[in-house]
């Protein structure tokens, strides 16, 4: 079983609407969690990271939070764009080498 | 823009060829990775390199082999290469160290089709 789950896995929203991406692992322990963007064709990008005494930080329209007690992270895009469209991945830095454990993605489709 | 060079972007071959992908960095980072993206998976670690002829396996290392010569060159050898290796596969380089603040930046991925 993956440490990093995502959910949904696809979503399918409006040009204009909010959005929230959810993220649960159990890696641990834990070090620190990071929002990926990876476009069609292209290497995921860092959006944020996030460590283990912050619960949120915004990146523009991107607000990740963090809850290091229950185990899950969100990833809110406000007033979505269609250049939001692509696949966000949550990765978790830890366990006992800090390895980074990747989630299989959500792929977010922004229609006009 | 992290300077990291995949080639080739596309290659379709045969079952049984043999297949090396190359992974360039202008920037001389020490950590180097090769990953694979599937769908319905997240990217999982091929093999690593912490320096110049040092390297390690990763999770699913399995008829994969790796080269590191030089510090800007990470390369990723399928033997025989098998209709289950066609994926999309990424190098990336980590910033700031192995601790809980390296960051990894990626390549623009190999597309590998294996008929």
């Amino acid at each position: 079983k993956n440490q990093v789950e995502q959910s949904p896995q696809s979503l399918i929203i409006l040009e204009g609407k909010n959005c929230t991406l959810q993220c649960n692992y159990t890696v641990s322990p834990f070090s620190n969690l990071r929002w990926y963007k990876q476009d069609t064709g292209r290497g995921p990008v860092s959006l944020t990271i996030m460590t283990f005494s912050e619960n949120t930080k915004s990146n523009g329209r991107y607000t990740a939070t963090l809850d290091a007690d229950t185990k899950q992270s969100s990833l809110h895009i406000t007033a979505s764009q269609l250049s939001d469209s692509a696949s966000y991945i949550c990765v978790v830095i830890g366990g006992n080498n800090n390895d980074m454990r990747f989630g299989a993605g959500t792929r977010l489709t922004v229609k006009p | 823009d992290a300077g990291i060079t995949q080639s080739p972007r596309h290659k379709v071959t045969e079952t049984g060829t043999p297949v090396t992908l190359r992974c360039h960095q202008t920037e001389n980072h020490r950590y180097m990775y090769w990953y694979r993206q599937d769908p319905g998976h997240g990217l999982r670690l091929i093999h690593y390199s912490y320096g110049v002829k040092d390297t390690d396996k990763g999770e699913v290392s399995d008829g994969y082999s790796v080269s590191r010569s030089k510090t800007e060159d990470f390369l990723l050898t399928l033997e025989s290469a098998t209709s289950s290796q066609t994926s999309v596969y990424f190098c990336a380089i980590r910033i700031g160290g192995t601790g809980a603040g390296g960051e990894l930046f990626f390549g623009e991925g190999s597309r590998l089709t294996v008929l």
